[in-house]
């Protein structure tokens, strides 16, 4: 059975620093990864996803996600946050087999003080 | 490329009556999929189409839910008859064989 992990409910940063949303997940064979953010009342916008090739995956709104096999590990990183970050950020995980559906984490608030 | 719509963004209904959700996918897009959000949970998966057959749908919580998807096009999600715990967002993905999922903006199903 596939599972995601956020741990963290909410991450609090200031402007200007870096930020961290942690994921860990399991599989059976291998992952393809993603991550999902919901700004207010509105839907969920695809950030940035990894399938194979380079660990280190880049994706929108320079968002930024780091694949650790060893550690079964996704965590999504910006080098700067903004105030406009905040949102509900959600990590995904399905095989490159078998089943397409998406399994989610139960999502991670971040909140970018001023 | 138009996105994935879905109908209505918001629905108030009492509990034992009926709701019907629809989500049009983006056009060429095979694949459709079904998921809900209850309050403060993860995202959890319901049913998944390609064209109009059902591929999976080891998620649908019971048989008070009835999805289909008319000619391989847009698709409905039939609530039958609506329960309190029912409540949540529900969210509708398209994607091709193989590329990105994209998601609609979600109907918020309130039941009272």
């Amino acid at each position: 059975a596939q599972s995601v992990a956020q741990p963290e409910d909410q991450v609090n940063v200031a402007e200007g620093n870096p930020l961290t949303v942690k994921c860990t997940y399991s599989v059976s064979g291998n992952p393809y990864l993603f991550w999902y953010v919901q700004y207010p009342n509105r839907g969920l916008q695809f950030l940035l996803k990894y399938i194979t090739g380079d660990n280190l995956v880049k994706g929108s709104y320079g968002f930024e996600a780091e694949f650790n096999k060893s550690q079964t590990s996704f965590h999504l990183k910006k080098p700067s946050a903004l105030v406009s970050d905040s949102a509900l950020y959600f990590c995904a995980v399905r095989e490159d087999t078998g089943r397409r559906a998406l399994t989610f984490g139960s999502g991670t608030r971040l909140q970018v003080q001023p | 490329e138009a996105g994935v719509t879905q109908f209505p963004s918001h629905s108030v209904i009492e509990k034992g009556q009926t709701v019907t959700l629809r989500c049009d996918p983006i056009s060429g897009h095979d694949n459709l999929y079904w998921y809900r959000r209850v309050m403060g949970k993860e995202i959890k998966f319901l049913l998944h189409f390609v064209k109009e057959s059902k591929q999976d749908e080891s998620g649908m919580p019971n048989n008070r839910f009835l999805a289909e998807r008319t000619g391989g096009t847009y698709s409905t999600l039939k609530v039958q008859p609506a329960e309190l715990e029912d409540s949540g967002v529900y969210f509708c993905a398209s994607s091709q064989e193989w590329g990105g999922y994209t998601f609609g903006s979600g109907t918020r199903l309130t039941v009272v």
